[in-house]
């Protein structure tokens, strides 16, 4: 049972457009989310996150969104450049847990 | 800085081979992570060390073997793989989940091929 879940495998977008990438969960336990970016043959690298107390965290051109009542939540990039082309991965755990539960992710492409 | 170094960058290694892998962080973190990722999937848990002690093994076959000498490094030696254990095996660390943020910081990874 996936507890976390991407259902689009890919996006595309255009240059300088908003990127709205989705992610669902089904465990109300999560309680910290986390949204990953990785290029191939790459470790992830950490974009940004949120806590469950919180329904919207900004850094910079990301903005994550978090809606508990849907166990839903969005990254917006904003601007979009093309070195946002990456696989992104939304993960969630658990309060005092170590393990990250991560969705299936999804490949962004920036078109020029 | 949030910066986790591995060596190496890759490793071919045959069936009967010895082989270690890896990794060190001097952020402060007191929790280290092996991973294992396929393409096109998701970072899979291995191990998980806290305060230098094995708090998590994700029933990893025992070809896998974890230590961590201490508070900033982080081994994996590897004997006896299959060929179905080529992979990216990435380490990474974090601050302890307790109670607070759970950011996990990635290494590059080791590209690893058994022949």
């Amino acid at each position: 049972d996936q507890q976390v879940k991407q259902n689009s495998p890919s996006l595309s977008v255009q240059e300088g457009r908003i990127s709205i990438l989705n992610c669902d969960y089904t465990n109300s336990m999560f309680d910290y989310f986390l949204w990953y970016k990785k290029y191939p043959a790459e470790g992830p690298t950490f974009l940004i996150s949120i806590s469950s107390i919180k329904d919207k965290n900004e850094d910079g051109r990301f903005t994550v969104f978090l809606n508990k009542s849907a166990k839903h939540l969005s990254l917006h990039i904003v601007p979009s450049q093309p070195g946002d082309s990456a696989v992104y991965f939304c993960a969630a755990s658990e309060d005092s847990n170590y393990q990250l539960i991560w969705g299936a992710g999804t490949k962004l492409i920036i078109k020029p | 800085d949030t910066e986790v170094t591995q060596t190496p960058k890759h490793l071919v290694m045959g069936m009967t081979n010895k082989k270690s892998l890896k990794c060190e962080q001097h952020m402060g973190h007191r929790a280290m992570y092996w991973y294992k990722q396929k393409a096109k999937k998701p970072p899979e848990l291995m191990f998980v060390y806290s305060y230098e002690k094995l708090s998590i093994n994700e029933s990893v076959p025992s070809r896998f073997s974890p230590e961590c000498p201490n508070s900033s490094l982080l081994n994996l030696h590897l004997h006896a793989l299959q060929p179905e254990d080529s992979a990216l095996y990435l380490c990474a660390s974090s601050q302890p989940a307790s109670g607070g943020s759970y950011e996990q910081y990635f290494g590059p990874g080791t590209r690893l091929t058994v022949t």
